[in-house]
């Protein structure tokens, strides 16, 4: 089945301890991005990828890292948390001839 | 990217059409308009998409104005199902592809 997946789904963490959250699709996209979503804010990109190796800043960045270093994995590294990173998370992919963007689960991020 | 101008809220009885607008009135000539929806707090899902030709799929139908200022995205049938946020979005293609932009969309509740 073609998907999005991430994990965890749901994390608690305190703040400042660094944390991962993966993601992987299986559909051979280029593109990959990552969306924090809060109530009143709607969704945010953070950060996308076109490509192995190609990363660029979304609307959010600040205070997350990304990598790709395979074209099917898009982890989003949080090197020291805060409480205002509490949020729900999505990860998305696609291709530019494609029907649209693939999203995953979502991860329910609290940061105490 | 273009900025898109949706209803906050819509209604619709069970079994009727509904007809969501969208405005895109600084739309240019290489960006497309695609449609999503969010269910609660799943991630959201590719409805359809267009650049300037009417298009229709399985889920619904996408009416492009001649202009391309603005469209309406048809779900002909609608059922409790379908309540959800629909986001209206214009994005580029080529390089610009990975930048894409939430906005507020429209929250439609379809009751029997």
């Amino acid at each position: 089945e073609a998907q999005v997946t991430q994990n965890p789904r749901y994390l608690i963490t305190v703040t400042g301890k660094k944390l991962t959250v993966t993601c992987s699709q299986n559909m051979n996209h280029e593109y990959m991005s990552w969306y924090r979503q809060d109530p009143g804010l709607g969704l945010r990109q953070i950060y996308y990828s076109m490509n192995v190796e190609v990363t660029d800043k979304g609307d959010v960045p600040e205070g997350y890292k990304v990598s790709r270093k395979e074209k099917r994995n898009f982890p989003l590294i949080l090197e020291s948390p805060s409480p205002n990173q509490t949020s729900l998370y999505f990860c998305a992919s696609g291709s530019p001839e494609g029907r649209g963007y693939t999203f995953g689960s979502g991860t329910r991020l609290t940061v105490v | 990217d273009a900025k898109t101008t949706q209803p906050p809220s819509m209604d619709c009885a069970e079994g009727r059409a509904a007809n969501l607008p969208c405005n895109h009135s600084t739309i240019s000539g290489n960006e497309y308009v695609y449609w999503y929806r969010q269910i609660h707090s799943q991630g959201p899902q590719y409805i359809i998409h267009g650049l300037k030709n009417n298009e229709t799929n399985e889920m619904a139908s996408l009416i492009i104005t001649e202009d391309r200022k603005s469209s309406t995205l048809i779900l002909p049938h609608a059922t409790l199902r379908d309540t959800a946020v629909y986001y209206c979005i214009v994005r580029a293609g080529g390089t610009s592809y990975g930048k894409l932009t939430f906005g507020q969309g429209t929250i439609l509740t379809v009751h029997p």
